[in-house]
């Protein structure tokens, strides 16, 4: 079963616009991931966030997490057509291995 | 420095044959994870070997198999293959000091008719 949910499923926005990607999991956890992957190639690993920490940014990546609601938020600034993807949160708890939500995929228009 | 690396890019099989897929990690990586990508089903965690021994098994049946060699490279044997195992096989690596930053290759895509 599904560890992390990513909503919305889809998202289409202009370049420049800011983009935000809401992850909900079910479990307490060590820590979070987000991921991205082109038109069905491998997955590129963006950013790791621990469940001790609240924020953590990575050039035009804001990412927020909250335990309390178990939730995470992806936020992508001045959004290009390049960052056209999908997008993943992935949760470890424990000694288990990663468990990835099904994605939100992203459309940057020109 | 190269990355993950997996062969064949692409499979196509019949109904009840085997696939075999091949993954090697980036060097000094002693974790290898497998997955599967289905349409509209995300990412299912398939299995974990760590130093040549299978460290965790998804909830898959026992036609999926693999095994890790002594240059880390591994393999994913899928037997008895289904229409339903159509999808696009991904393997990561990581180190086991940063266990939980995995590194993908490209993925195989296994088109089973």
């Amino acid at each position: 079963s599904q560890q992390g949910e990513e909503d919305p499923q889809a998202l289409s926005i202009q370049e420049g616009e800011n983009a935000t990607m809401n992850c909900s999991y079910k479990t307490s956890i060590n820590n979070l991931q987000w991921y991205r992957q082109n038109s069905g190639r491998g997955l590129v690993h963006l950013i790791l966030i621990r469940s001790n920490e609240r924020e953590k940014h990575s050039g035009r990546l804001r990412v927020t997490l909250d335990t309390s609601k178990k939730s995470s938020s992806l936020l992508i600034t001045a959004s290009r057509a390049a960052d056209t993807a999908s997008y993943f949160c992935a949760t470890r708890a424990g000694y288990s291995t990663l468990t990835f939500g099904k994605g939100t995929m992203l459309l940057v228009s020109p | 420095e190269a990355g993950v690396t997996q062969s064949p890019t692409h499979l196509i099989k019949t109904r009840g044959q085997q696939a075999t897929l091949r993954c090697s990690p980036i060097s000094g990586h002693t974790s290898v994870y497998w997955y599967q990508q289905a349409l509209g089903l995300g990412l299912q965690f398939l299995l974990w070997y760590d130093e040549g021994e299978e460290r965790n098994r998804g909830n898959f049946p026992p036609r999926f198999s693999g095994r890790q060699f002594p240059n880390y490279s591994s393999e994913l044997n899928v037997n008895a293959l289904e229409l339903e195992d159509s999808a696009l096989y991904l393997c990561a690596s990581s180190s086991a000091r940063h266990r939980d930053e995995q590194y993908f290759g490209p993925g195989t895509r296994l088109t089973v008719t």
